[in-house]
């Protein structure tokens, strides 16, 4: 069966710009998580929708946001986008929440 | 969600086998162990999970001891195909969890000829 689809899987963007990312989550997975990986700080947990809702949200600032659609699928955006916004952005995709994580190969941000 | 602690890296040669222990004295009743893989540029990739005692899969075994507090991946034959960053995940995975999965530094198992 096909796995999480993000796309696009690179992009760069300057300073100051707006960013929407897409992630595709598994057919009949309903939770969508979405971390920032960057060298410096890891793997760090960004949000998690389910059935359309956030359940649990990182310490990112508000410039992070998320949705969910009906289908499942979920879109993160990163607005004023700051150099240190650079990282790879992952999403993962489970059939229920807290459980059987299959991660995307994530979508290299740049900031320029 | 409990604390995990391992080493930062690991050398090893193609054929040996690699344990990796994962530090987690922490850890709660309800949560399981989870590792994961990870290549450059890719997501994470789920190896292993486990609540108690052993598990073995095609790929890896966990061991884990009686009172929790550790756990050790192991990985029989490693070839140079397994070099990677390894992640332990202490975790509720019933209802309560909000799928908010703590990775800590990992550890980078490099795999020579």
């Amino acid at each position: 069966k096909a796995g999480v689809t993000q796309t696009p899987r690179y992009l760069i963007k300057t300073r100051g710009q707006q960013v929407t990312l897409s992630c595709s989550p598994i057919s009949g997975h309903r939770s969508v998580s979405w971390y920032q990986q960057t060298p410096g700080q890891g793997l760090q947990f960004l949000f998690e929708y389910f059935s359309e809702t956030q359940r649990n949200k990182g310490n990112f600032p508000g410039r992070f946001s998320g949705r969910q659609f009906s289908n499942s699928r979920s879109e993160m955006n990163v607005s004023t986008l700051e150099l240190g916004d650079s990282a790879l952005y992952l999403c993962a995709s489970s059939p229920r929440s807290g459980d059987g994580y299959t991660f995307g190969s994530g979508t290299r941000l740049t900031v320029v | 969600l409990a604390k995990t602690t391992q080493p930062i890296s690991m050398d090893s040669y193609e054929g040996q086998e690699v344990n990796i222990t994962c530090s987690h004295n922490n850890i709660a009743t309800n949560d399981y162990i989870t590792w994961y893989q990870q290549f450059p540029s890719q997501g994470p990739r789920f190896i292993i999970q486990g609540y108690k005692t052993k598990v073995t899969n095609e790929v890896a075994s966990l061991f884990i001891p009686a009172d929790r507090k550790s756990s050790t991946l192991s990985l029989p034959r490693v070839s140079l195909s397994d070099t990677a960053v390894y992640y332990c995940l202490v975790g509720d995975r019933g209802s309560g969890n909000t799928g908010k999965l703590i990775f800590g530094q990992g550890t980078t198992l490099q795999v020579k000829p």
